[in-house]
């Protein structure tokens, strides 16, 4: 079964606005990280939260994570046309002693100029 | 500092045929992953290794997929022979002390 699962699959947003992307989880994890890809590209370090925060900002990014409802949120503010990407959470599980992570499916964003 | 860089970026070939994938991960990165990103679906680990010893291979899905990490060093993923499903983007990562995962740009296969 998935563990980690992001909501919307796609969204399309005009430049400037908010983008916000869901990730939920289904076991206990030891961090949560967000990746984005640009088509074509290799996967992007953004952002990783650790089981003990709730949330984090690193420029226009804004995660929360909330371990009691399994996820979390990642919010992109005034958004630009080079955001467009596709964005995953990655989830590294508590009891894994390989460390490796568990990725979702992601969001594809679009923003508009 | 050079990042995590794969080889070849894109590979067409014929069902049946073999391929081999190369992942130089970051100098002195002692653990190296690969993943798979099948169209449109998940980025699924295939396996893990810690310097040149195989940690975690549960997501390797068959043994078409042998992987080698000779030395502790680059690493080599081969599909023999390939099939239709093994179409997508290899990904591979390597991590230092920090924990954060820094991929590389992927190989696009497509089997035909």
């Amino acid at each position: 079964s998935q563990q980690g699962e992001e909501d919307p699959q796609a969204l399309s947003i005009q430049e400037g606005e908010n983008a916000t992307m869901n990730c939920s989880y289904k076991t206990s994890i030891n961090n949560l990280q967000w990746y984005r890809q640009n088509s074509g590209r290799g996967l992007v370090h953004l952002i990783l939260i650790r089981s003990n925060e709730r949330e984090k900002h690193s420029g226009r990014l804004r995660v929360t994570l909330d371990t009691s409802k399994k996820s979390s949120s990642l919010l992109i503010t005034a958004s630009r046309a080079a955001d467009t990407a596709s964005y995953f959470c990655a989830t590294r599980l508590s009891m894994d002693s390989s460390y490796k992570l568990i990725f979702g499916s992601g969001t594809r964003l679009l923003v508009r100029p | 500092e050079a990042g995590v860089t794969q080889f070849p970026s894109h590979s067409v070939i014929e069902k049946g045929q073999t391929v081999t994938l190369r992942c130089d991960p970051i100098s002195g990165h002692d653990n190296l992953y690969w993943y798979r990103r099948v169209m449109g679906k998940e980025i699924k680990f295939l396996l893990h290794f810690v310097k040149e010893s195989k940690q975690d291979e549960s997501g390797m899905p068959n043994n078409r997929f042998l992987a080698e990490r000779t030395g502790g060093t680059y690493s080599t993923l081969k599909v023999q022979p390939a099939e239709l499903e093994d179409s997508g983007v290899y990904f591979c990562a390597s991590t230092g002390w920090t924990g954060e995962a820094f991929f590389g740009q992927g190989t696009r296969l497509t089997v035909v």
